[in-house]
């Protein structure tokens, strides 16, 4: 069974670039990996989707080696509005059935 | 184009009560979720809706129910409120093309529900 792993909490200053790294270990072949960020009092939001190597958009990147057992979600030059919890997801299709393995959370904090 | 919406954002209630809360998205998705968040504990699925007319349990559906009414609106009901129950809880919503396709959630604002 997928099951995902992140650090809890990090820390980073204004300007710096930072990696949130997801492990996910039993993924299989074609399941995908979401990264959403969520601030206090919303619900979460979509930043990034992959599936195998380099996928960048106009907020993040996101690395996803060879063997997909983890990845890692890479915010460029963070600002104080960077704040907030990044989640992993992996979807597992099983047949007809969907499975949502989400990670427990990597709360952010970013510093001036 | 309001998204996912819910009502109400915040509920209190006293142990053994009944409510409902409701979810209605406007992006024309087939699939819809309801989860609770608490904290350290991240996003637990509740219930899903594949498409209309489907419910399937999710990780922790013990004292819930849900209702896909149609394809907007998809409620969860608590029939006799716990204190385990109090929680955020969120509902979203997706489209996925194929089983095997990417699969982008959009989510409400979340109801904050106090059982005493």
């Amino acid at each position: 069974l997928a099951k995902t792993t992140q650090p809890i909490s990090m820390d980073s200053y204004e300007g710096q670039e930072v990696n949130i790294t997801c492990s996910h270990n039993n993924i299989a072949t074609n399941d995908y990996i979401t990264w959403y960020q969520q601030f206090p009092s919303q619900g979460p939001r979509f930043i990034i989707q992959g599936y195998k190597t380099k996928v960048t958009n106009e907020v993040a990147s996101l690395f996803i080696p060879a063997d997909r057992k983890s990845s890692t979600l890479s915010l460029p030059r963070v600002s104080l509005s960077d704040t907030a919890v990044y989640y992993c997801l992996v979807v597992v299709n099983a047949g007809n059935n969907r499975k949502l393995i989400w990670g427990l959370g990597t709360s952010l904090a970013v510093n001036p | 184009n309001a998204g996912v919406t819910q009502t109400p954002k915040f509920q209190v209630l006293k142990t053994g009560q009944s409510m409902t809360l409701q979810c209605a998205q406007d992006m024309n998705h087939n699939s819809m979720y309801w989860y609770r968040q608490d904290p350290g504990m991240g996003l637990r699925l509740i219930y899903y809706s594949a498409s209309e007319g489907t419910t399937d349990k999710g990780e922790v559906p013990n004292g819930y129910n849900v209702s896909r009414l149609n394809k907007r609106e998809f409620s969860l009901r608590l029939e006799s409120a716990a204190p385990s129950q109090t929680s955020v809880y969120f509902c979203a919503s997706s489209d996925p093309i194929r089983l095997a396709d990417a699969d982008t959630q959009y989510f409400g604002p979340g109801t904050r529900l106090t059982v005493l």
